[in-house]
């Protein structure tokens, strides 16, 4: 079975631009969540969806936001980027909504410039 | 809310060493908790996990029991390789609602000299 995708591996973008960074689950999976990662604050949870529908949000701002399709792809969307949003962006996927483990992609490594 | 304390890093080792790694958490619920392990330049990789009290995950000669006297899930390892060398995280996710947010440790690094 074919792991969690994640689209672009590598990005690159000026400051006040925006991106979408893609994320295709496992298979079955209908439960999508997205992570930030960098060396200062380590992993910290942006959002998750299930069945299209966003379940539950981190602290970060407006700026980021993401929707899930009906066959559970996920996209993420950071608007007016700034230089600290320079970071690893992991989306990790798991068979339901709950407490189960989750699977993680090899993450997008967005550098804003 | 939830956090997990990882220990200091980064810790180095020569092959064959014992390894542990502890990890506390707090939590308000029951949660579940896992080891996840990133290799360079990859995403995060699911390890082991103990989804209640005295449950013990193991893979690949990685154990780590549910105290939740004590709440901790420390990890250990017999004997390291050279192929150990990541960064290892710890995770809780709680166990109540549907919510599946893991809240991770800080991470640390593994570095076994041949």
């Amino acid at each position: 079975k074919a792991g969690v995708t994640q689209t672009p591996r590598y990005l690159i973008k000026t400051r006040g631009q925006q991106v979408t960074l893609s994320c295709s689950p496992i298979s079955g999976h209908r439960s999508v969540s997205w992570y930030q990662q960098t060396p200062g604050q380590g992993l910290q949870f942006l959002f998750e969806y299930f069945s299209e529908t966003q379940r539950n949000k981190g602290n970060f701002p407006g700026r980021f936001s993401g929707r899930q399709f009906s066959n559970s792809r996920s996209e993420m969307n950071v608007s007016t980027l700034e230089l600290g949003d320079s970071a690893l962006y992991l989306c990790a996927s798991s068979l339901e909504a709950g407490p189960y483990e989750q699977y993680f992609g090899p993450g997008t490594r967005l550098t804003v410039t | 809310g939830n956090s997990v304390t990882q220990m200091e890093g980064p810790v180095t080792l020569s092959e064959e060493a014992f390894l542990t790694i502890n990890c506390t958490y707090t939590a308000t619920g029951y949660p579940s908790l896992f080891w996840y392990v990133q290799y360079p330049g990859e995403g995060l990789q699911l390890l082991l996990k103990a989804t209640k009290a005295d449950d013990k995950g193991s893979n690949k000669g990685f154990e780590a029991t549910y105290r939740k006297e004590t709440t901790s899930f420390h990890l250990e390892k017999g004997s390291v390789q050279v192929s150990d060398s990541a960064v290892y995280f710890c995770a809780l996710s709680e166990r109540t609602g549907a919510n599946s947010k893991l809240t991770f440790g800080k991470g640390i690094t593994l570095s076994v000299r041949p």
